[in-house]
């Protein structure tokens, strides 16, 4: 079975400050995706992130990072230069690829909030 | 359409009653996800269709609840004798074949299904 894990509920940050969120996963799938979403209050889920278990570097895209560490199976984002629109909930998401069935299994969630 | 498209966007409903919910994926995409999100919570994963493949129905919480696909396209989750712990947002997400290395999830906005 494969689980996801967001221990932090709501996070509380300063405009323009760097913010970690973590998230850890197990899962016995040898091949497996980590994806991040985003959803504002509007309730849509915005795409910010993957990271494939076999990619070699972090992946990036823009002000996202993820901190990839397998061996402690944990894929934290790393949000740089915090803006108010980043105000929302995130969500650590993983898809095993041979156990998984293709579905994406997600954590409950962080509930980011930044301050002016 | 550009997007994946959801219908009712809200829906009341009396106990007892069925609901059908609606999703139109994108063009194309010949996977379907459907996720339920209760107020707060994280996504809860009810069923998965992939071509003509058998669907993965394996989140369906009870047999009140069923889902089919027509065409390859759209699909309808229906659930009968509403109760009301089935109140939550019902997400709808598409997405390419599942070969590939990051194929996106594009998500619908949902249903808000509220059970009085």
């Amino acid at each position: 079975a494969q689980k996801i894990t967001q221990t932090q509920p709501g996070m509380f940050v300063q405009e323009k400050e760097a913010v970690t969120l973590d998230c850890t996963y197990d899962t016995s799938d040898p091949s497996y995706g980590l994806f991040w979403y985003k959803q504002p209050s509007s309730g849509e889920m915005i795409f910010l992130i993957y990271q494939g278990s076999y990619d070699q570097q972090n992946a990036t895209e823009g002000r996202y990072s993820l901190n990839f560490q397998k061996a402690r199976k944990s894929a934290n984002l790393v949000i740089s230069a915090s803006q108010l629109g980043d105000s929302a909930m995130y969500f650590c998401a993983m898809r095993g690829i041979i156990q998984g069935a293709q579905k994406l299994v997600f954590g409950q969630g962080t509930r980011l909030t930044i301050n002016p | 359409g550009a997007g994946v498209s959801q219908s009712p966007s809200n829906k009341v409903t009396e106990k007892g009653k069925d609901v059908e919910l609606r999703c139109d994926p994108i063009s194309g995409h010949t996977a379907l996800y459907w996720y339920r999100q209760s107020l707060g919570q994280g996504l809860e994963f009810l069923i998965y269709f992939q071509g003509n493949s058998a669907p993965d129905k394996s989140g369906l919480p009870s047999d009140r609840f069923s889902a089919e696909r027509t065409g390859g396209s759209v699909s309808t989750l229906t659930i009968q004798r509403t109760q009301q712990e089935d109140s939550a947002v019902y997400l709808c997400a598409s997405s390419l074949s599942r070969t590939g290395r990051n194929y996106g999830y594009t998500f619908g906005s949902g249903t808000r299904l509220t059970v009085v």
